[in-house]
């Protein structure tokens, strides 16, 4: 079945550590999002990326890092500087580029949710 | 930028027909509408998309006027499944331009 898969499904951060959320499709989409969602919240975007090799700041990208360095594969790093990184975080893929991406349907995964010990 | 608006929440009875209206009056010319579902602890899923007039598929119908200024999403003969967070998007310029608002929270009771 193809689909995105997020992992782990439950994750604890310690003070002052890095930790990283994984994200793998294998639809074949060449765009890949990432979101973070608070408790009764829309989703928020924190990153995205367009094709291999090239991702972009969405509207709360502070605090976290991404890499695309494979076409299935979009991790995302929750670091020491995102001070309030408790927030369900949900990775999605759609078709991409070259066409209008907003009238693309958006695939999700179903979310990692990480928690501050 | 196409900012959508929907109801916070609704209430429904299992088998019932349930309207979800969302209005976009920025909608540009080019802009579909399309709507998602989630459910608590999962990632939203499509539901549909149509760009005027009306779609339908085996889950719902979208029924689109001609202004284009709003949409609603049409659920048939709910059920206690169908309690969940509704979303409105309307697709406009780059990737970074998709705004999942609250929602509307549906909860359907016995």
């Amino acid at each position: 079945d193809g689909g995105i898969t997020q992992s782990p499904k439950y994750l604890f951060r310690k003070e002052g550590q890095n930790v990283t959320l994984s994200c793998e499709q294998n639809l074949n989409h060449d765009a890949m999002y990432w979101y973070r969602q608070d408790p009764g919240q829309g989703l928020r975007l924190i990153y995205y990326s367009q094709i291999v090799n090239d991702f972009q700041k969405g509207d709360i990208a502070e605090g976290y890092s991404v890499s695309r360095e494979k076409k299935e594969s979009f991790p995302l790093t929750v670091t020491s500087a995102q001070k309030n990184p408790t927030a369900f975080y949900l990775c999605a893929s759609s078709r991409g580029t070259g066409e209008r991406p907003g009238n693309q349907p958006q695939h999700f995964g179903d979310g990692t949710r990480l928690s501050i010990l | 930028l196409a900012k959508t608006t929907q109801p916070i929440s609704m209430d429904s009875y299992e088998g019932q027909e349930v309207n979800i209206t969302c209005s976009h009056n920025n909608i540009a010319t080019n802009d579909y509408i399309t709507w998602y579902q989630q459910f608590p602890s999962q990632g939203p899923r499509f539901i549909i998309q149509g760009y005027k007039t009306k779609v339908t598929n085996e889950v719902a119908s979208l029924f689109i006027p001609a202004d284009r200024k709003s949409s609603t999403l049409s659920l048939p003969r709910v059920s206690l499944s169908d309690t969940a967070v509704y979303y409105c998007l309307v697709g406009s310029g780059g990737y970074n331009k998709l705004i999942f608002g609250a929602g509307t929270r549906l909860a359907v009771h016995p």
